[in-house]
């Protein structure tokens, strides 16, 4: 079956701009994380949903991050203002059984000049 | 916060060789996931481990959860070329709900 999908694969961004990126998750699966990974390093824990609410935000840098999921399925990650600090992967994963294993997507690289 | 990490965190090995990689914490987790991650993609899950104690085999890899389930090690015997790549370990905490903490990871290389 289909996999976590994530768009756009790339986004090149100039500092101070908005950017929008988008997780499909596996169909059926009600829990759905947000992870930023910088190279070299691990995934860093940014939120996660359960269903169409934010289970745990507690990982947002600031408030210029916000993410949303209206129906329980897709959701979209929202940086306003970016900054070059903001450059980095990053990675959607969904799962049926939270706190369980995660299905991750390939990830979008956002790049701010 | 809960922090795992791994070591070491780069290996660069010939084919054939034995490896064993770590991750550690302070603090106890109610389970512990390793995912193996390639260039452009995004981590695939490899094992999860629950009980103190417990190993599981997949193939040439072992896995060993500690006792007291602060640590877990990741074993490969024979390692081939194939098994190149960044290992991670994710830990569920007791307090942290099921937000998953990923350690920095241990950058494999095997070398034919």
């Amino acid at each position: 079956g289909a996999g976590v999908s994530q768009t756009p694969s790339n986004k090149v961004t100039e500092k101070g701009k908005y950017v929008e990126l988008r997780c499909d998750p596996i169909s059926g699966h009600t829990a759905l994380y947000w992870y930023r990974q910088s190279l070299g390093q691990g995934p860093e824990f940014l939120i996660y949903f359960q269903g169409t609410g934010a289970a745990d935000d507690s990982g947002l840098p600031n408030d210029r991050f916000f993410a949303v999921r209206p129906e329980g399925s897709v959701s979209t990650l929202k940086i306003q203002r970016t900054e070059r600090g903001d450059s980095a992967v990053y990675l959607c994963a969904s799962t049926s059984n939270p706190g369980g294993p995660l299905h991750f997507g390939n990830g979008t690289r956002l790049t701010v000049t | 916060t809960q922090l795992l990490e791994q070591s070491p965190q780069f290996l660069s090995i010939q084919e054939g060789e034995n490896l064993t990689v770590y991750c550690n914490s302070s603090s106890v987790f109610s389970s512990l996931q390793w995912y193996r991650q390639e260039p452009g993609e995004g981590p695939v899950l490899l094992v999860t481990v629950v009980t103190g104690g417990e190993v599981k085999k997949l193939k040439r890899l072992t896995f060993q959860f500690g006792d007291a389930r602060k640590d877990s090690s990741l074993h490969i015997t024979a390692a081939q070329p194939g098994d190149t790549g960044l290992y991670l370990c994710a830990g569920k905490g007791q307090t942290s709900g099921s937000r998953l903490t990923f350690g920095e990871g241990t950058q494999l290389t095997v070398n034919p």
